[in-house]
């Protein structure tokens, strides 16, 4: 099985700020990645696929990176709508796998 | 607009079963992959299950595989998920979920029911 590390687990950042979240594969998944946002109660919400392609009505604001086994979600000027928990997600190969989550909270 | 409205949750005993089912509109069901994810109390999202196009193809995650079933009637534009031997780890919310993967086209999809909510019982 592939397995999906997120780090940091947990981040505190301001209104304005920009941040970065990094996702390792456990081994070579290529560009099959994709990032999901998470408000509580919600189901989440599709942000990029192929790593780093934006998915249409996404705002630019964020952004993905990375190929292989190394992984970026970058969030730009941070709003209050956009504190929320974020997943990484490979479908390389069966099982698909989400990484554990990072709760990006509000300063 | 795509709409997944996922029914059949509740309260079980463990080793009970239990059958969700997932019904589909706003797209050609018939053309996409379809997933159950889940997601325990307080917890992470957890892929469970893919079922293709024609329903020939099936995937389970290894802790489920024996005991979950998923399937699909493209006539009824619906997927299912038959759950027994539940134990009280499968206590969760159960999404129904068209997830970018499987074939080129399904790559930049990515769709959500709102869940299902199943408790087993000690």
């Amino acid at each position: 099985d592939i397995q999906m590390t997120q780090s940091p687990s947990s981040l505190s950042a301001s209104v304005g700020d920009r941040v970065t979240i990094t996702c390792r594969a456990s081994q070579d998944i290529g560009n099959a990645l994709a990032w999901f946002q998470q408000k509580p109660g919600k189901a989440p919400n599709f942000l990029i696929y192929d790593a780093s392609s934006l998915q249409s009505g996404v705002p630019s604001k964020f952004s993905g990176s990375g190929f292989g086994t190394d992984f970026a979600l970058t969030i730009s000027s941070l709003q209050p709508e956009d504190f929320a928990t974020y997943y990484c997600q490979q479908h390389k190969s069966y099982p698909i796998t989400f990484g554990q989550g990072t709760r990006l909270e509000i300063k | 607009e795509v709409h997944l409205v996922e029914s059949g949750g509740d309260l079980v005993q463990r080793g009970g079963s239990l059958r969700l089912s997932c019904a589909a509109s706003g797209f050609t069901f018939s053309s996409y992959w379809m997933s159950w994810v889940r997601q325990a109390p307080g917890k992470g999202l957890e892929w469970v299950a893919n079922i293709g196009q024609d329903g020939n193809d099936k995937y389970y995650m290894d802790s489920v595989k024996g005991r979950f079933t998923i399937s699909r009637d493209n006539a009824k534009n619906s997927v299912f998920l038959q759950m027994s031997s539940l134990t009280v780890e499968d206590t969760a919310m159960y999404y129904c979920a068209i997830l970018p993967c499987c074939t080129h086209m399904q790559l930049s999809v990515a769709y959500w029911g709102q869940g299902t909510v199943v408790t087993v019982s000690s």
